[in-house]
């Protein structure tokens, strides 16, 4: 079984419409973040959490909001799409010890398209 | 931006040839981490390099770093057609070593 799931996998969805992106890890990983991917394009950060009541925002987070439910979920928000939100998005965790603690293990992605 | 750069944007290579991408970022680093997507997936990680280290092997992966000129190259020896793919860095944030930037990638493409 996969040690990052996301869900839904692939969504469409219409202007203005609230959607949610979940995240569920068992890698016992204290650190989780979201990140989208645009065609041609690296990853850029959302929002980043270190633990349960630590909640950050990353370059992007205008128009975005999350919810750490539990140390092994993350959710995602989009209040109200909008087209230009549409692209893939990624959940990663980070964790352990040492410098292992910083290398990020992804999700399979959602791929979000806002019509 | 602290957001590494890769270069070339695209390469195609044939099988057995090999492979070196770039990577150049701005400010100062605690490591940096190379990582493979293949299309459409998620980033799988290949390998960190720590600040204070200059080269560092992981199977048929060599990456160098070189603090001085802000710069870091994976070389992938004896490419084979499953090496296809997109590669990225990451580099820590100098203000908060928890949070990563990722290049916009090299895109791989290696013939059989």
């Amino acid at each position: 079984d996969a040690d990052v799931t996301q869900t839904p996998r692939n969504r469409i969805t219409k202007t203005g419409k609230r959607i949610m992106l979940e995240c569920s890890q068992t890698k016992g990983h204290d650190r989780m973040y979201w990140y989208r991917q645009d065609p041609g394009l690296g990853l850029r950060l959302i929002y980043y959490s270190f633990d349960v009541k630590d909640i950050n925002k990353g370059e992007i987070s205008d128009g975005y909001s999350v919810s750490r439910q539990a140390q092994a979920k993350f959710s995602l928000s989009l209040e109200s799409a909008i087209p230009n939100q549409t692209a893939l998005y990624f959940c990663a965790t980070s964790g352990g010890a040492g410098w292992e603690r910083d290398t990020q293990y992804f999700g399979p992605g959602t791929r979000l398209t806002v019509l | 931006s602290q957001q590494g750069e890769e270069d070339p944007q695209a390469l195609s290579i044939q099988e057995g040839e090999n492979a070196t991408m770039n990577c150049s970022y701005k400010t100062s680093i605690n490591n940096l981490q190379w990582y493979r997507q293949n299309s459409g997936r998620g980033l799988v990680h290949l390998i960190l390099i720590r600040s204070n280290e200059r080269e560092k092997h992981s199977g048929r992966l060599r990456v160098t770093l070189d603090t001085s000129k802000k710069s870091s190259s994976l070389l992938i020896t004896a490419s084979r057609a499953a090496d296809t793919a997109s590669y990225f860095c990451a580099t820590d944030a100098p203000d908060n070593f928890n949070k990563f930037y990722f290049g916009s990638g090299t895109k791989l493409n290696v013939k059989p």
